[in-house]
């Protein structure tokens, strides 16, 4: 069984400012994927970043990093110099070899101008 | 680029009538997937589908039941529409294993009166 936590209901960031999203999850599995989706209001479901729990580099994808803490089974992600666009609910995932997905609960992330 | 279709943005049905929900997806994915979603509850797994005429109970397959007779189209079926079905439900696919990402459709908003 998996399950995914995500403790921060809403958060709110200043334009150009950082901010840094929670999550930590359980897992029985020993090969198992973790992702961050963004859903903005249009509602459709994209892909943020993604990392492989073998592998110990944390994951990068220009403004978006994460800090993966396999033996506190915590998957943070960050947001540099935050967007307008950057506005959505961000929900966190993991998903296991054979392909269940679980996801948290999201939060509702608000960019300031 | 894969696209995922819902055939409904919204809908509106009656308590007791026969639901149908229909998915297609374009890249020709072995994985199909359906979701609610919740306010507070994130995105639960109702069923999913590794390939044509297979099925899987998800987290909350009650009052739901799935088919899968052809590799493009998944259907959600509300075999009698409750009033605590009215959700958002979203459909996702995938090709390969966990670590792939899922493509999501843009949701059916159903209010089910």
């Amino acid at each position: 069984a998996q399950t995914v936590t995500q403790s921060q209901p809403e958060m709110s960031v200043q334009e150009a400012e950082t901010v840094t999203l929670s999550c930590t999850y359980d897992t029985s599995e020993s090969d198992y994927y973790l992702f961050w989706y963004k859903q903005p209001p249009s509602r459709q479901m994209i892909l943020v970043i993604r990392q492989e729990a073998y592998k110990q580099q944390n994951a990068t994808e220009n403004r978006f990093s994460v800090n993966f803490q396999k033996a506190a089974k915590s998957f943070s992600l960050k947001i540099s110099d935050s967007q307008l666009g950057d506005a959505a609910m961000y929900f966190c995932a993991c998903t296991s070899n054979a392909g269940k997905s679980t996801f948290g609960d999201g939060t509702t992330l608000t960019v300031k101008p | 680029d894969v696209k995922v279709t819902q055939s409904s943005r919204y809908l509106v049905k009656r308590t007791g009538e026969k639901v149908f929900l229909e998915c297609v997806q374009d890249m020709d994915h072995e994985n199909m997937f359906w979701y609610r979603q919740d306010p507070g509850l994130g995105l639960r797994l109702i069923y999913f589908s590794y390939d044509v005429k297979m099925k899987e109970k998800g987290d909350i397959p009650e009052g739901y039941s799935v088919s899968r007779e052809k590799k493009e189209r998944f259907s959600l079926i509300l075999e009698s529409a409750s009033t605590n079905q009215t959700s958002m439900y979203l459909c996702a696919s995938r090709g390969g294993q966990g670590r792939e990402k899922l493509f999501f459709g843009s949701g059916t908003q159903l209010s089910v009166l």
